[in-house]
């Protein structure tokens, strides 16, 4: 079946630091998508790429999908407390979705 | 819209008991989707309905997990006996659907977390 790989499982950082966490697939995606779940929360969705080397930007996120479209990556320019939570990559097989084992993170003041 | 609506919100029960939680999916969605998260196993899928249809339950752990979707508005996932290792958050998601080269985003219930004495 699909495989999604998510690195690192765990990142605490300094508010104010950037935060980066990579998806990687084993195989070429059509699209990839992005969800934050908030502790105690439920994943909700962020954004989805789908052209190959595309770059989006949500505020202080950027998302990046990688010219083969195997892997991406979000990136967190200066976390906020607010940031704090679990990001999934999620990529499509058939009609569902196959989630990342999700990157964790910690922003203490 | 109130978005995906989930119940009950918390379930404690014993083991050997039968557990039912249940799903309201956005209205016009033709596709929801159950999940369960754990620690140890992230989050799973376990079933997903098309226009009320099963269409892969290749997830459902045993024969202990049943779902069901009467109608366009409602789902149910049945946990009969229930055991301890069961305990976890369950979500419920829906969507509009793929489309071609791209795919709909899921919204999320609110989860219900239940926890097998």
């Amino acid at each position: 079946g699909q495989q999604v790989m998510q690195i690192p499982q765990y990142q605490h950082v300094q508010e104010g630091e950037d935060f980066t966490t990579y998806c990687n697939s084993s195989t070429t995606l059509s699209n990839i998508q992005w969800y934050k779940q908030r502790p105690g929360g439920h994943p909700v969705f962020l954004i989805q790429l789908v052209k190959s080397g595309e770059v989006k930007k949500q505020k202080r996120l950027t998302f990046q999908f990688g010219e083969a479209k195997k892997n991406s990556s979000l990136h967190i320019t200066a976390t906020q407390t607010t940031d704090v939570g679990t990001y999934f990559c999620a990529v499509p097989t058939a009609s569902k979705l196959t989630f990342g084992t999700g990157t964790r993170l910690q922003v203490t003041l | 819209d109130a978005g995906v609506i989930q119940s009950p919100r918390h379930e404690v029960t014993e083991m050997g008991q039968e557990v039912t939680l249940r799903c309201k999916p956005i209205s016009g969605h033709d596709y929801l989707f159950w999940y369960r998260q754990t620690m140890m196993r992230g989050l799973e899928l376990l079933i997903y309905f098309n226009n009320n249809v099963p269409i892969d339950d290749s997830g459902m752990p045993e024969d202990r997990f049943s779902a069901k979707m009467p109608n366009a508005s409602f789902s149910t996932l049945k946990i009969q006996p229930s055991e301890p290792r069961d305990s976890a958050v369950y979500f419920c998601a829906s969507s509009l659907g793929p489309t071609p080269a791209t795919y709909n985003e899921q919204f999320f219930g609110p989860g219900t977390r239940l926890t097998v004495l």
